[in-house]
């Protein structure tokens, strides 16, 4: 099983271009999870897919939108891209359990910087 | 104020030394506690849950205090392969995500 999958793993922008980051797992999990990651900051959650055909924002979802385009991948898009959200983009998924935590599987990150 | 707050470090310790790492959470609506492993520019992994009771697993110690809102993690007997940041996370009541602390910077010295 490859888990948690991203790509691309490293991108370079200019200011106002617009990107896809793609998520994948293979684990059967229900929901997946977009985070970014700036130093000093700690992770910081982005959106999230509680399930296949649902998406909720999570703590900085302004200037991104997410596609749950089935169970397996849940896609992060940068529409017009700022130098702010340079950054490391980690994809995240987890079941879904009733009221219990289930471990959250992350990727190995996208690295991204908007210039 | 953040609402998960841990000391940055880094914490230079030698090998075999036992070190504690201490994180407070601002928002006592809280549920799960855990701490998490972060290698350099790596993703993050689960290292272990917090619970009420305490908990050890091998080397690793977690404990959790509500009443003062505080998790901490101790490492007996440090390895060169314990370096790395460690990340204290909180699951808040009615929210399905993480809470992620800023992380402490373990590096344990031949």
């Amino acid at each position: 099983n490859a888990g948690v999958t991203q790509t691309p793993k490293f991108q370079v922008l200019k200011t106002g271009q617009s990107m896809t980051l793609q998520c994948a797992q293979d684990m059967n999990h229900n929901s997946m999870y977009w985070y970014r990651q700036d130093p000093g900051m700690g992770l910081r959650l982005i959106y999230y897919s509680a399930s296949e055909g649902t998406t909720d924002k999570g703590e900085v979802p302004n200037g991104y939108n997410v596609s749950r385009l089935n169970k397996r991948e849940f896609s992060l898009r940068l529409e017009s891209a700022a130098p702010s959200q340079t950054s490391v983009y980690f994809c995240a998924s987890s079941e879904m359990g009733t009221g219990s935590y289930n471990e959250q599987f992350f990727g190995p990150g996208t690295r991204l910087t908007v210039l | 104020r953040k609402e998960v707050e841990q000391d940055p470090g880094p914490f230079n310790v030698p090998e075999g030394a036992t070190v504690a790492f201490n994180c407070t959470y601002s928002n006592s609506a809280s549920q799960s506690f855990f701490w998490y492993r972060q290698d350099c520019r790596k993703e993050p992994k689960l290292l272990m849950s917090v619970y009420s009771s305490g908990n050890e697993d091998g080397r690793f110690t977690a404990q959790l205090n509500r009443a003062s809102q505080y998790i901490s993690l101790l490492i007996r007997d440090s390895k060169l392969s314990d370096s790395a940041t460690y990340l204290c996370v909180v699951i808040y009541t009615g929210r399905r995500a993480l809470t992620f602390g800023s992380g402490t910077r373990l590096q344990v010295q031949p």
